[in-house]
């Protein structure tokens, strides 16, 4: 299995609502990743998980928290979003941080705060 | 990380080899280039990388210049489900997995 999930694939919420993305993978892998990408723009590192510990936090507004409850699951809690948050926020993962591990990326949750 | 240079957009027949440019002159020694993929509505995916050596995959070829400024990814059969955005990123190789995405070049295949 070869695949990372994400769900929900569509998220419209209000700027006062709490919601959460969540990410799934089964090939093991140690490090994930959270990248935030803006209609014809190059995704944006976000949050990277290493060993489920939190190691790469790009001066992400904490209004996006992210949580890794064990090595299969990374969540992505929202809260007090603005408009300009809207985007696809891709989920990905790897074996590890060496030059072969690739990262597999899940499809992306397309949100939209109104 | 070294800065790449992309051309926006490019075209390509169907059947024909795609050549992507990508230049990376600020390179250091001990940076990987490294290529992605985006096709529409879905994640990026990974396709090739290498460090000074030509690389070859089911998926693509990678051809680095002598003096690693330059790289260009090759597609030797274009199909439609090729089109996409091409991303060609450089970085260290165990650099914590962080991956700086450029603009990219949009490729076209046309029939």
């Amino acid at each position: 299995d070869t695949e990372v999930t994400q769900t929900p694939k569509h998220l419209v919420m209000g700027m006062t609502n709490k919601k959460s993305l969540k990410c799934e993978q089964h090939m093991g892998h140690r490090a994930m990743y959270w990248y935030k990408q803006k209609a014809k723009k190059p995704p944006e590192l976000m949050f990277v998980y290493s060993y489920e510990k939190l190691s790469i936090n790009e001066s992400v507004p904490s209004r996006f928290s992210p949580e890794c409850p064990n090595s299969s699951l990374l969540n992505l809690h929202l809260h007090a979003l603005q408009p300009e948050d809207s985007a696809l926020y891709l989920c990905a993962s790897s074996q590890g941080w060496g030059e072969k591990n690739e990262q597999f990326f899940g499809p992306g949750t397309r949100l939209t705060v109104l | 990380d070294a800065k790449t240079t992309q051309p926006t957009s490019m075209d390509c027949a169907e059947g024909r080899a795609a050549n992507l440019p990508c230049n990376h002159s600020t390179i250091s020694g001990n940076e990987y280039v490294y290529w992605y993929r985006q096709i529409h509505s879905q994640g990026p995916q990974y396709i090739i990388h290498g460090l000074k050596n030509n690389e070859t995959n089911e998926m693509a070829s990678l051809i680095i210049t002598e003096d690693r400024k330059s790289s260009t990814l090759i597609l030797p059969h274009a199909t439609l489900r090729d089109t996409a955005v091409y991303y060609c990123i450089v970085r260290v190789g165990n650099q914590g997995g962080k991956l700086i995405f450029g603009q990219g070049t949009e490729l076209s295949v046309k029939p």
